[in-house]
């Protein structure tokens, strides 16, 4: 069954240092969802595409993230600067078209601000 | 606005064991419930789901039916497995808005 892919699978890093995570939804899947999911609670939504476009990023804090799908294929969401507070799992999520449809997880970027 | 919520975990349970994790909802209108599930090491994969009241979601021996009058979708399984330890999520959507999550509340089965 086809899969999402995310990248790295874990990343460290000090405060302050930039850091990018990447994920490719399932081939054919129009919408994309970016998530944070932080120890102990369930995932919340950052950002969602519908193709290339962004479609709701009203709980992306757009001072320090931001995230990119400039084909309307793979993703790119990016922390600069990185505050210890950002320490969390990272989900990407596609589905075939809108809000509603089943999801589809990747396995998500573990990330640790030092 | 749209929320879920769900009791508190962990829950520790013995092999055949019956397992009933509660969830309540606030939306607006009629949304879809879904109950998502996190293995060890893995991403969220879809469990069940119904999308109108009274509707029953069933999967790998677990249920859930939609209850409008309670606003409730608890998960149940007659006899869970060491296989079923992980996460649980119940979520929903209103319609044409992404998934709201709950908490997740972490089963654990012992032989």
């Amino acid at each position: 069954e086809a899969e999402v892919a995310q990248s790295p699978r874990y990343k460290i890093t000090e405060k302050s240092q930039a850091v990018a995570f990447w994920c490719d939804p399932i081939s054919g899947h129009a919408t994309l969802y970016w998530y944070r999911q932080i120890l102990g609670q369930g995932p919340e939504l950052l950002v969602q595409f519908q193709d290339e476009s962004v479609v709701d990023d009203s709980q992306l804090p757009k001072d320090r993230f931001s995230a990119e799908r400039l084909k309307g294929v793979d993703s790119t969401l990016k922390i600069q600067p990185a505050e210890l507070g950002d320490s969390a799992m990272y989900l990407c999520a596609s589905s075939e078209q809108g809000a509603g449809e089943k999801l589809f997880f990747g396995s998500g970027t573990q990330l640790s601000v030092l | 606005g749209n929320s879920v919520t769900q009791m508190e975990g962990p829950v520790t349970l013995s092999e055949e064991a019956f397992l009933t994790i509660n969830c309540t909802y606030t939306a607006t209108g009629y949304p879809s419930l879904f109950w998502y599930v996190q293995y060890p090491g893995e991403g969220l994969q879809l469990l069940l789901k119904a999308t109108k009241a009274d509707d029953k979601g069933s999967n790998k021996g677990f249920e859930a039916t939609y209850r409008k009058e309670t606003t409730s979708f608890h998960l149940e399984k007659g006899s869970v497995q060491v296989s079923d330890s992980a996460v649980y999520f119940c979520a929903l959507t209103p319609g044409n808005t992404p998934l709201v999550f709950g908490k997740g509340t972490r089963l654990s089965v012992i032989a």
